[in-house]
């Protein structure tokens, strides 16, 4: 089967401390992205990646930190600068750029905060 | 800025009648118009995209939108709607010649009632 898988699907942290979010795809699509989704503020971009070893700071990078070392893997830390990182999380991928190219998304992982 | 807007926070719909879900955008340019949904705790869903051509899209489980340049909307319709349809819906819009973001309104919660 293709496509983007995340884990966990339910992560619960501590304040104060950092975690990591995986998200691999195996569509061989050459962007990733990161987004945080909160009720009724719709999606907002954390960062994306275009090519493997490359990536950039989208609208709500802070707090936020990347890697991308292989195409099919694109992990998200959530660190302990995020003031409120209690949200739902989801990583998409698509073919080359994204701005005409329909985004694949995963399941997503519901990040809570104790 | 690019930017995107759904007028309506929730559309109730009795199953079997048209439904319409609105997005209105605003961008430098010719646009790129998406529509996604989202099941309860799961990923967004590609329906349809607009790039260029015919100004009626069709897309996926009986959707279809159409794109009207001098009102800048791209709403979402479908002919006769099923339960099975209600879900949370995204108007997504992108730019040529702009960063590799794609910006999406806050969502539009659609009920079908039986």
């Amino acid at each position: 089967d293709g496509g983007i898988t995340q884990s966990p699907k339910y992560l619960f942290r501590k304040e104060g401390q950092n975690v990591t979010l995986s998200c691999e795809q195996n569509l061989n699509h050459d962007a990733m992205y990161w987004y945080r989704q909160d009720p009724g503020q719709g999606l907002r971009l954390i960062y994306y990646s275009q090519i493997v070893n490359d990536f950039q700071k989208g609208d709500i990078a802070e707090g936020y930190s990347v890697s991308r070392e292989k195409k099919e893997s694109f992990p998200l830390t959530v660190t302990s600068a995020q003031k409120n990182p209690t949200a739902f999380y989801l990583c998409a991928s698509s073919i080359g750029q994204g701005v005409y190219n329909e985004q694949f998304f995963g399941p997503g992982t519901r990040l809570t905060v104790l | 800025a690019q930017s995107v807007a759904q007028p309506e926070d929730q559309v109730n719909v009795a199953e079997g009648n048209p439904l319409t879900v609105k997005c209105t955008y605003s961008v430098s340019g010719n646009p790129y118009l998406f529509w996604y949904v989202q099941y309860p705790n799961r990923g967004l869903q590609f329906l349809l995209k607009y790039i260029t051509g015919d100004n009626l899209v069709k897309g996926s489980y009986g959707f279809e939108a159409e794109f009207n340049k001098s009102q800048t909307s791209f709403h979402l319709k479908k002919p006769s709607a099923l339960v099975s349809d209600s879900a949370l819906y995204f108007c997504a819009v992108s730019a040529p010649n702009r960063d590799d973001k794609i910006i999406f309104g806050k969502g539009t919660r659609l009920h079908i009632l039986p």
